[in-house]
C-alpha cells in the first residue's frame, strides 16, 4: 500500500530563515512518481515538482530545492531565504503509476513565514 | 479563462437541498479527478474520469453523484448530503498521454452543509 507521511505539522519561521519541510514515503513499486504542491490560503493547489524514482538528482529552482533519497523513502523540501509569500500549506504526494495517475496525499505541511 | 476553474467557489446548502459543482480545464486534457479535502486529513481522491468514462470511484457514498459530459467539463452533483460532507473540493485534470503526467488543480469550492 501506498503511504505519504509529511510529520511536520506546521513549522513557523522568520522572513530570510531556510526552512525544509519533510517528506517520507511508502511503496512496494519500483517505479513511482512524487511530487510537491503548494497551497496558498486561496485554496488552489499549485504544482511545484515532480520526481520520478529512477532520477535521484537533487533540484534546485531559485530558492527552492529537492533532496530525494530513495535509501531512506524521503523526498524532502527546501526554502531558501523564506519570503512572506511563501506562507502556505505544503503537500507531498506519491503516484505508483502513470496513465490515469492516482495520487495519494501527505497530511500537508503549513509553513508560516513572518515578516 | 485559463487552467481549471471551478464554481461556485463557495457553496453553503441543507441537507435537504440537491446542488451541483462544476469544474471546467482549458488545457486540452482527458483526465479529470474529483477530491475532497476535509480538516486535518489528507486529500482523498473520490472520481476518475478519463476521456469521459469513469475509471475510479473510491468507494464514495452514491449522495454523490459525478457527470463527466465531455473531456472539458466535469460535475459533482449533491444530494441529502450531510454536515460530515462540508470541505473544500477539488477538481483536477491531467493529459493521460502527456509526458509532463501531472495533474493540475482548480481552486476547489468550499461546500458547507447545515
Amino acid at each position: 500500500a501506498q503511504k505519504v507521511t509529511q510529520a511536520q505539522t506546521e513549522i513557523s519561521v522568520v522572513e530570510k530563515e531556510d526552512v525544509t519541510l519533510d517528506c517520507v514515503y511508502e511503496t512496494r513499486d519500483t517505479t513511482y512518481y512524487l511530487f510537491w504542491y503548494k497551497q496558498p490560503p486561496s485554496g488552489e493547489l499549485v504544482f511545484l515538482i515532480r520526481r520520478n524514482s529512477f532520477d535521484e538528482q537533487n533540484e534546485i529552482s531559485g530558492r527552492y530545492s529537492w533532496n530525494f533519497q530513495k535509501s531512506t523513502s524521503s523526498f524532502n523540501f527546501t526554502i531558501t531565504a523564506s519570503q512572506v509569500v511563501d506562507s502556505a500549506v505544503y503537500f507531498c504526494a506519491l503516484s505508483e503509476d502513470t496513465g490515469f495517475q492516482k495520487l495519494v496525499f501527505g497530511t500537508g505541511t503549513r509553513l508560516l513565514v513572518s515578516p | 479563462e485559463t487552467g481549471v476553474t471551478q464554481t461556485p467557489r463557495h457553496l453553503v446548502m441543507g441537507m435537504t437541498n440537491k446542488k451541483s459543482l462544476k469544474c471546467e480545464q482549458h488545457l486540452g486534457h482527458n483526465a479529470m479527478y474529483w477530491y475532497k479535502q476535509s480538516a486535518k486529513k489528507p486529500l482523498e481522491l473520490m472520481f476518475v474520469y478519463n476521456f469521459k468514462e469513469q475509471t475510479e470511484n473510491n468507494s464514495v457514498p452514491s449522495r454523490f453523484s459525478p457527470e463527466c459530459p465531455n473531456s472539458s467539463h466535469l460535475f459533482l452533483h449533491l444530494h441529502t448530503l450531510q454536515p460530515e460532507d462540508s470541505a473544500l473540493y477539488l477538481c483536477a485534470s491531467k493529459d493521460v498521454a502527456g509526458e509532463t503526467d501531472t495533474q493540475y488543480f482548480g481552486p476547489g469550492t468550499r461546500l458547507t452543509v447545515l
